[in-house]
C-alpha cells in the first residue's frame, strides 16, 4: 500500500524564522510528488518535483527530491504570519489517476 | 482561470438520510476527484472517474456512491448518511493524468451528520 509521512505534524515558528518541512513516502512506480498549501480552504498548487536534486524555487519557497532516499523537503524562508497553513505533500504513481495524500504539517507564524 | 465549485459550503444532515454532493468544473477536464479530509489523515481519496458514466474506487469507498453523467459534473452521494461520515469533502479536477499541476480543488464541503 502506498503510504507518505509528513513531519513535524505541526510547527510554531516566529516571524522571520525559517522553517523545513519534510516528506517521505513508499509507492509503487513512482511519477512525481507535489506540494500543496491549504489554508482556510481549498488546497493550492506549490510545486511539482519528479527528478532528484533539482530545486525547485517559488519567491521564499523551495523544494528538493530525493529519489534515492524517497524524501522531499519544502523549505520557507523569512517566514511570514500569511505563511500560516496546513502543507499537504503528495505522491503520484504511473499506472494509475490517484494521488496519495500525507497527513500535513500545520505551520503557524507568530508575528 | 479553471473553476471548481462544490453546491454547498456546509451542510448539516441527519442520519439515515440521503445526500448528495455537486460538484462541478468548467474547463472540459477528464478526470475528477473526491477527497474526504480529517485531521489526523489527510485528505483520502473516495471515488475518482475518468470518464462520463466511469468511476474508480479509491482508498475509502464504503458508504459512497458517485455519478458522472455530464463531464463537467461529478456527484458524491451519501446513501444513507451516518455520523462517521462528518467530514469535510474537497472535489478536485485535472486535465489529463500528465499534468498533476494541473489538478484544481474546489472550496470544499463542510458536512454534519447528527
Amino acid at each position: 500500500e502506498d503510504k507518505v509521512v509528513q513531519s513535524p505534524l505541526s510547527l510554531v515558528v516566529h516571524e522571520g524564522d525559517t522553517v523545513t518541512l519534510n516528506c517521505s513516502y513508499e509507492v509503487t512506480n513512482f511519477r512525481s510528488l507535489l506540494w500543496y498549501k491549504q489554508e482556510k480552504k481549498a488546497p493550492t498548487f506549490l510545486f511539482m518535483l519528479t527528478s532528484s536534486g533539482i530545486e525547485k524555487k517559488s519567491g521564499r519557497l523551495s523544494s528538493i527530491l530525493d529519489k534515492k532516499e524517497l524524501f522531499s523537503i519544502l523549505n520557507i524562508t523569512a517566514t511570514q504570519t500569511g505563511d500560516s497553513a496546513v502543507y499537504l505533500c503528495a505522491v503520484a504513481n504511473f499506472g494509475n489517476e490517484k494521488l496519495t495524500f500525507g497527513t500535513g504539517t500545520r505551520l503557524t507564524i507568530i508575528p | 482561470d479553471v473553476k471548481v465549485t462544490q453546491s454547498s459550503r456546509y451542510l448539516v444532515k441527519r442520519t439515515g438520510e440521503k445526500v448528495f454532493l455537486e460538484c462541478v468544473q468548467d474547463m472540459d477536464h477528464e478526470n475528477m476527484f473526491w477527497y474526504r479530509q480529517d485531521p489526523g489523515l489527510g485528505l483520502r481519496l473516495i471515488y475518482f472517474s475518468y470518464d462520463v458514466k466511469m468511476k474508480e474506487k479509491g482508498d475509502i469507498p464504503e458508504g459512497y456512491s458517485v455519478s458522472r453523467e455530464k463531464k463537467e459534473r461529478f456527484s458524491l452521494i451519501l446513501e444513507s448518511a451516518s455520523t462517521n461520515q462528518t467530514s469535510m469533502y474537497l472535489c478536485a479536477s485535472i486535465e489529463t493524468s500528465l499534468n498533476y499541476n494541473e489538478q484544481f480543488f474546489g472550496p470544499g464541503t463542510r458536512l454534519t451528520v447528527l
